[in-house]
C-alpha cells in the first residue's frame, strides 16, 4: 500500500460543469502524476508535478489544469467538463530516489453526461 | 517518437497453460521497460521491470527479457492461475523533465478453471 487515496471514487456530472479530482499521498514523495485510462489507449499522462507549485503538461493536457499547494495533495480540475473527458483517472506517485517506479491510486471513474 | 505496442486482446486461457503477451517498443536510446498489472477494480501495480539490454525481470512466476535487437519485452508465465486474470500493461520510461511512463494499450487476460 503506497498510501495514495483518490476522491471522489465515482462521479457523474453534466457537460459544462467544473470538476475537481483530488489525489492525496501520505508518503511525502516529490513526484505526482495524473493519468487517464481509456479503452484502446492504455494510460496517458495528463499533467505531472515535481514539487510544490511545480507542474508541467503531459501528453493529453488540453482541457485540464492542476495545482499542488502542498506536498501531499495534487488536484486535477476540468474547468468545463466535456463528454470526451469521461474516463477513469489515476493518480500516481514516485520518489526522488526511484522515479522509475510509480505507485498508483485506486482511480476515479468520471462520467460526463 | 516513443511508443509501446502490445498484442491485441482479450486473451483467454485455461488454468496451467503457458502465457505469452507480446510487447514491442519504439524509443530513443535504451529506456527501462516495465510490466504493470491491473486487477479488477484496482489501480496499476508494478509487476516487473528491466533496466538494460538482456536483463530479465521476474516476479510471481512472470518473466520478461529486454531484447534490444528485436525491441521487445514479451511477458511469459509457465503455468497461469485463475488469480492471474487481469489487464497487463507494457510500458517504457522516458526522461523529459521528470521521468514519464509511456504505456501500451493493455491486454486483458482471463484464465478459466
Amino acid at each position: 500500500d503506497a498510501g495514495i487515496t483518490q476522491s471522489p471514487r465515482h462521479k457523474v456530472t453534466e457537460t459544462g460543469t467544473p470538476v475537481t479530482l483530488r489525489c492525496h499521498q501520505t508518503e511525502n514523495h516529490r513526484y505526482m502524476y495524473w493519468y487517464r485510462q481509456d479503452p484502446g489507449h492504455g494510460l496517458r499522462l495528463i499533467h505531472y508535478s515535481y514539487g510544490v507549485k511545480d507542474t508541467d503538461k503531459g501528453e493529453v493536457s488540453d482541457g485540464y489544469s492542476v495545482s499542488r499547494s502542498k506536498t501531499e495533495d495534487f488536484l486535477l480540475t476540468l474547468e468545463s467538463a466535456t463528454s470526451s473527458q469521461t474516463s477513469v483517472y489515476f493518480c500516481a506517485i514516485s520518489e526522488t530516489g526511484d522515479q522509475e517506479t510509480q505507485y498508483f491510486g485506486p482511480g476515479t471513474r468520471l462520467l460526463v453526461l | 517518437g516513443n511508443s509501446v505496442t502490445q498484442m491485441e486482446g482479450p486473451v483467454t486461457l485455461s488454468e496451467e497453460a503457458f502465457l505469452t503477451i507480446n510487447c514491442t517498443y519504439t524509443a530513443t536510446g535504451y529506456p527501462s521497460l516495465f510490466w504493470y498489472v491491473q486487477y479488477p477494480g484496482e489501480g496499476l501495480q508494478l509487476l516487473l521491470k528491466a533496466t538494460k539490454a538482456d536483463d530479465k525481470g521476474s516476479n510471481k512466476g512472470f518473466e520478461a527479457t529486454y531484447r534490444k535487437e528485436t525491441t521487445s519485452f514479451h511477458l511469459e508465465k509457465g503455468s497461469v492461475q485463475v488469480s492471474d486474470s487481469a489487464v497487463y500493461f507494457c510500458a517504457l520510461i522516458i526522461i523529459q523533465g521528470a521521468q514519464k511512463l509511456v504505456f501500451g494499450q493493455g491486454t486483458r487476460l482471463t484464465i478459466n478453471p
